[in-house]
């Protein structure tokens, strides 16, 4: 079973910040926060991922809590083509499976 | 440079047959990974590959299901005497290994069993 809660649809505005939560209050301290997507007839594609300190890349932003019981993924200026399912994972550093959820739903409105 | 490729894009078969699903890594990627998605539903694990070896076949759901990876490379999942139920996409993906790496998927293989 997936180790995470996400809610299941969020809406955004064009151009706003795109804020998606999720939680993982029983993660290990060996596992890492992951976040992948899903666009409409495509394979997942990997955004972003961290283990204690926030990061940042070209795509998003990866805000971790200190308990690391919970996460947000920031999408700083959302556009039409971040409509996807967005999927928050733990998983333990290295190789391994990647154990899916159902995913946020996130519909960006024009 | 080019992705994870899949082969067919599409299959429709008929209940009872055999049918193969080959994937194809990124080069020099060594780790590869099979999911399967039905409609809905985030991707489900079915088997993984370090190299040539099966590290990990928890999640093929009967041995029907087969896969196989001879060369380190290329591989193929086998799926043996169909059933509706097998209908969904299946993904490939494929990753560096080694480490907190990410993994790179294919576009999918859509399977249709009638």
């Amino acid at each position: 079973d997936a180790k995470t809660t996400q809610p299941t649809s969020m809406d955004c505005a064009e151009g706003r910040a795109a804020n998606l939560p999720c939680n993982h209050s029983t993660i290990s301290g060996n596992e890492y926060v992951y976040w992948y997507r899903q666009i409409h007839s495509q394979g997942p594609q990997y955004i972003i991922h961290g283990l204690k300190n926030n990061e940042t890349n070209e795509m998003a932003s990866l805000i971790i809590t200190e308990d690391r019981k919970s996460s947000t993924l920031i999408l700083p200026h959302a556009t039409l083509r971040d409509t996807a399912v967005y999927y928050c994972i733990v998983r333990p550093g290295g190789d391994d499976k990647i154990i899916f959820g159902k995913g946020t739903r996130l519909h960006i409105l024009p | 440079g080019a992705g994870v490729s899949q082969t067919p894009s599409n299959k429709v078969t008929e209940k009872g047959k055999y049918v193969e699903l080959r994937c194809d890594p990124i080069s020099g990627h060594t780790a590869l990974y099979w999911y399967r998605q039905s409609l809905g539903q985030g991707p489900e694990f079915l088997i993984y590959f370090q190299g040539t070896g099966a590290a990990d076949d928890s999640g093929l759901p009967n041995d029907r299901f087969f896969a196989v990876r001879p060369e380190g490379s290329v591989s193929t999942l086998k799926i043996q005497r169909t059933e509706r139920g097998d209908s969904a996409v299946y993904l490939c993906a494929s990753s560096l290994g080694g480490g907190p790496s990410e993994q790179f998927f294919g576009p999918g293989t859509r399977l249709t069993v009638l």
